[in-house]
């Protein structure tokens, strides 16, 4: 079975400042990982995937994770919040890539503050 | 890019009633859909995976003949809500899986808020 666990159900953070959202794994096989956004009753916007290449992904809006398999992490980071960073981030895992089942973490709310 | 429609956007019913859902892939064809539930403040929770022609596959606890799913064609699956009741009141948002272009991507839709009173 496979699954994350996304540390931290809200973090807030000042408008320039670091965003670290923090999302771990557990799986038998190697993970696909994903890290997706929501904004307010809308859908889920792809962020960023990892699939075994490099282990630092760069996603869209400037957010960026790495996969650090010996942590079994994959932290979702942008070196500086924008107020329209603000919304939900669910971090999630695939077996066989992202077009197939996702299993998603919790979610972490981010505000940012003025 | 990849667009994901959901119809209607929002929907009141009375209990006893049933409601569909349409998701539809504006400009590539999906031969899988995968329909998803969230609660307020919560994680999505898979309920069902739609393949075009054949019957969908419904994740252990969902009870199938309540949540009826039909993917008739390669750009739309629907989800009927049968008898429904208030504990069925929930965001219901559907994916559709692209294989266009080498790639192997869930693209969203904007989900369905679904009141039953």
């Amino acid at each position: 079975a496979q699954s994350v666990t996304q540390l931290g159900s809200h973090v807030s953070v000042s408008e320039g400042a670091l965003v670290l959202l923090r999302c771990n794994y557990s799986s038998s096989v190697p993970p696909y990982l994903f890290w997706y956004v929501q904004y307010p009753n809308q859908g889920l916007q792809l962020l960023l995937k990892y699939t075994s290449a490099a282990t630092l992904v760069k996603g869209i809006n400037g957010f960026e994770a790495e996969f650090k398999k010996s942590e079994t992490s994959f932290h979702l980071t942008k070196p500086s919040a924008h107020m329209s960073d603000a919304a939900e981030y669910f971090c999630a895992v695939s077996r066989t890539g992202g077009g197939n089942k996702l299993t998603f973490g919790t979610g972490t709310q981010l505000k940012v503050e003025l | 890019g990849a667009v994901v429609s959901q119809h209607p956007s929002w929907v009141i019913c009375k209990s006893g009633t049933s409601v569909k859902i349409e998701c539809r892939s504006l400009d590539f064809q999906a031969t899988t859909m995968f329909w998803y539930r969230q609660f307020p403040k919560q994680s999505l929770m898979l309920m069902a995976t739609s393949n075009e022609g054949s019957k969908a596959t419904y994740e252990q606890g969902v009870e199938k003949d309540k949540f009826l799913i039909n993917h008739a064609s390669l750009t739309l699956s629907t989800l009927t809500v049968t008898s429904a009741h208030p504990e069925d009141s929930s965001f219901y948002i559907c994916s559709a899986r692209s294989l266009d272009r080498g790639e192997d991507t869930q693209y969203f839709g904007p989900g369905t808020r679904l009141t039953v009173l």
